[in-house]
């Protein structure tokens, strides 16, 4: 596509259920980066997907967030048994890797979790 | 732990003149340095990228990297009203891993 695409774009839940956000990044992307970015604050790692490696996990704040990616194109972020801290946008990159650190990361429009 | 800091602000500029943002890191093998602007609400957006010590111009924008003292700044000239929001700077490392800091909010009065 011509952009990363997230969706939903908005999601309210119940403390305790679990949530999936998706992330479609831009074509011919390898790298797939997700963030968690609390109201009035900046970006927050969570994690990082290269290409076919290990993903890079040292972000996930614990262990009911997971995420997959399925070779080079969509990643989910799952959320299980939510509570009313992960209430965030939970925002998606995507770069391509080159040679060197030319990198450039495109975000998405991001998913405004809500927990109730 | 590789850090990324940025005063928090708000810059308040009045319209038409230079806006200067600053931005330190802490890791001496950072690779790659970003300017993101985030309207309220909005996703960030890419301003400037900026990989080797000196200035970078693009239009009313200026990235100056100075890798010795481990900062990075941007300058945005004759500043507007729509140049109102948080501006991150984001560092890359050898990994492809990305340290952004918080973000400063730049306010441009007419």
């Amino acid at each position: 596509g011509a952009g990363v695409s997230q969706s939903p774009s908005n999601k309210v839940t119940e403390k305790g259920k679990d949530v999936e956000l998706r992330c479609d990044p831009i074509s011919g992307h390898t790298a797939l980066y997700w963030y968690r970015q609390r109201l009035g604050q900046g970006l927050e790692f969570l994690i990082y997907f290269q290409g076919n490696s290990a993903p890079d996990k040292s972000g996930l704040p614990s262990d009911r967030f997971s995420a997959e990616r399925t070779g080079e194109s969509v990643s989910t972020l799952t959320i299980q048994r939510t509570q009313q801290e992960d209430s965030a946008v939970y925002l998606c990159a995507s770069s391509q890797r080159g040679s060197g650190a030319k990198n450039i990361q495109y975000f998405g429009a991001g998913t405004r979790l809500s927990v109730l | 732990q590789k850090e990324v800091e940025q005063n928090s602000g708000p810059l308040s500029v009045p319209e038409g003149a230079i806006a200067s943002l600053n931005c330190t890191y802490s890791d001496r093998g950072s690779q790659s340095f970003f300017w993101y602007r985030q309207y309220s609400g909005k996703s960030p957006e890419l301003i400037m990228s900026i990989y080797s010590n000196g200035d970078k111009e693009d239009g009313r924008f200026t990235a100056q990297l100075n890798k010795a003292s481990q900062y990075v700044s941007l300058l945005i000239r004759d500043s507007q009203p729509s140049d109102s929001a948080t501006y991150l700077c984001a560092v890359g490392d050898n990994f492809n891993k990305f340290y952004f800091g918080s973000g400063t909010k730049l306010n441009v009065k007419p």
